[in-house]
């Protein structure tokens, strides 16, 4: 069975503090993928990054990076200088590699950016 | 390009009724997956269709059914409406091989 765990349900920051977005997963495959989405008030979930199980080089794309360690089976993700813009709800996600390859999501991190 | 189109956007029905969800795939994607996302909790995956075949199905009841067509669009058909149903349905859609998901905006069905 596969299961994510989003331990934080609601974070409040100020603008242009840093956050970080915790997310640890359970998994018995091998090979498996991680994701992290973000759903703003619309409802669309907007794709933000997909790892692989096999690379855990940490990642960075503007004001996002994301920490991959498998030894404590986490996939962290941190906004720098964070915005108004980035209050959503996030979601960290886990796909195995089976026929359908389903996604297996978290509960999701609501966050509130306020200035 | 246009992305994954759902209908309706939202709807209410009574218990006991019945509902369906429609939603056309992104351009170029051959796969469909339906996910249920109640308030407050991730989205819990129902079933995936390809081939216009049920995949895979996850842990819900039977009066949840699906239907791929030949174009790759798909419906979600749910019966015997319960309260416990009011959830935004997502759709997904994907281009077998590749890991990339393009969900839409959904469709928030309220049973009253």
């Amino acid at each position: 069975a596969q299961k994510v765990t989003q331990a934080q349900t609601e974070i409040s920051v100020v603008e242009k503090e840093d956050v970080t977005l915790d997310c640890v997963y359970e998994t018995r495959d091998t090979t498996y993928y991680l994701f992290w989405y973000k759903q703003p008030p619309s409802g669309e979930l907007v794709f933000l990054i997909r790892r692989n199980s096999f690379d855990e080089q940490n990642e960075i794309s503007g004001r996002y990076s994301w920490n991959f360690q498998k030894s404590t089976s986490s996939f962290n993700f941190t906004i720098t200088a964070s915005q108004v813009v980035d209050s959503a709800v996030y979601f960290c996600a886990l796909m195995g590699t089976g026929t359908a390859s389903k996604l297996t999501f978290g509960t999701g991190t609501r966050l509130q950016v306020t200035l | 390009d246009a992305g994954v189109t759902q209908s309706p956007t939202h709807l209410i029905k009574t218990r006991g009724q019945q509902v369906t969800l429609r939603c056309s795939p992104k351009s170029g994607h051959d796969t469909v997956s339906w996910y249920q996302q109640a308030l407050g909790q991730g989205p819990q995956f129902i079933f995936q269709y390809y081939e216009e075949e049920e995949r895979q199905r996850g842990n819900f009841p039977d009066r949840f059914s699906g239907h791929q067509f030949p174009n790759y669009s798909s419906e979600l058909n749910v019966n015997a409406l319960l309260l416990g149903d009011s959830a935004l349905y997502l759709c997904a859609s994907s281009k077998t091989g590749l890991f990339g998901y393009t969900f839409g905006s959904g469709t928030r069905l309220t049973v009253v």
